[in-house]
């Protein structure tokens, strides 16, 4: 059974640090990695998503794989209290993407 | 405006009596599945469906049923709803069966079985 880890947090941080998030996977042959953000009773939301190693950066979040570590990560540069939410980490199942692994989730709060 | 709806948003019923989830994409998605989202036990997939006529289970597939008989609908059918289906359901769809293509997320229906 393919598994994807996070710690559960809550991880606090203050207003304007860099919020820091981990992940990591079971599967070595895993090829897709995504990074959703779930506010309290809403759906996931798409931030990013990564397939090769190294670092994607999209405006204050970037994301950072290491397929030979077998970990993925989220950088949120300036956080704010609104990045206040659960952040789900995901894999692919499979390499014909027939559903998404999610890990737990990890809870992220940002202090004004 | 592109997006996944579900109904009803909120249920509440009781055991054994039938009920299905309805969800619609608007996208012209080939792809659409269901996830369950349960404290301590995260997000799991229930069925999925690579197009029309053509669906497979996930992870927790027991308790439920789907079809796929238009494009654009994938309901959830709960034959004989038991308390431990009580949880948050989550619609999805992306564009094709892919390992790199992003699944849209339904807002959620919330199911209580007394």
């Amino acid at each position: 059974q393919k598994e994807v880890e996070q710690n559960s947090g809550p991880l606090s941080v203050p207003e304007g640090a860099i919020a820091s998030l981990n992940c990591t996977y079971s599967d070595r042959g895993s090829q897709s990695f995504f990074w959703y953000r779930q506010y309290s009773g809403k759906s996931p939301e798409l931030i990013m998503s990564i397939y090769s190693n190294g670092d994607k950066e999209d405006g204050r979040f970037t994301a950072q794989l290491n397929k030979a570590s077998q970990y993925v990560s989220l950088l949120i540069r300036d956080s704010q209290p609104s990045d206040s939410a659960t952040y789900l980490c995901a894999v692919n199942k499979d390499q014909a993407g027939t559903a998404l692994i999610f890990g737990k989730g990890t809870t992220l709060s940002v202090s004004s | 405006e592109a997006q996944v709806t579900q109904n009803p948003r909120y249920l509440i019923t009781v055991t054994g009596k039938k009920l299905t989830v309805t969800c619609s994409q608007n996208m012209n998605h080939e792809y659409m599945s269901w996830y369950r989202q349960d404290p301590g036990l995260g997000l799991r997939q229930i069925y999925y469906s690579m197009n029309v006529e053509v669906t497979d289970k996930g992870d927790v597939p027991e308790g439920y049923k789907v079809s796929r008989k238009e494009k654009r609908n994938f309901p959830l059918i709960l034959e004989s709803p038991s308390p431990n289906q009580t949880s948050l359901y989550f619609c999805a769809s992306s564009y094709r069966l892919g390992a790199t293509d992003t699944q849209y997320f339904g807002p959620g229906t919330r199911l209580t079985v007394l």
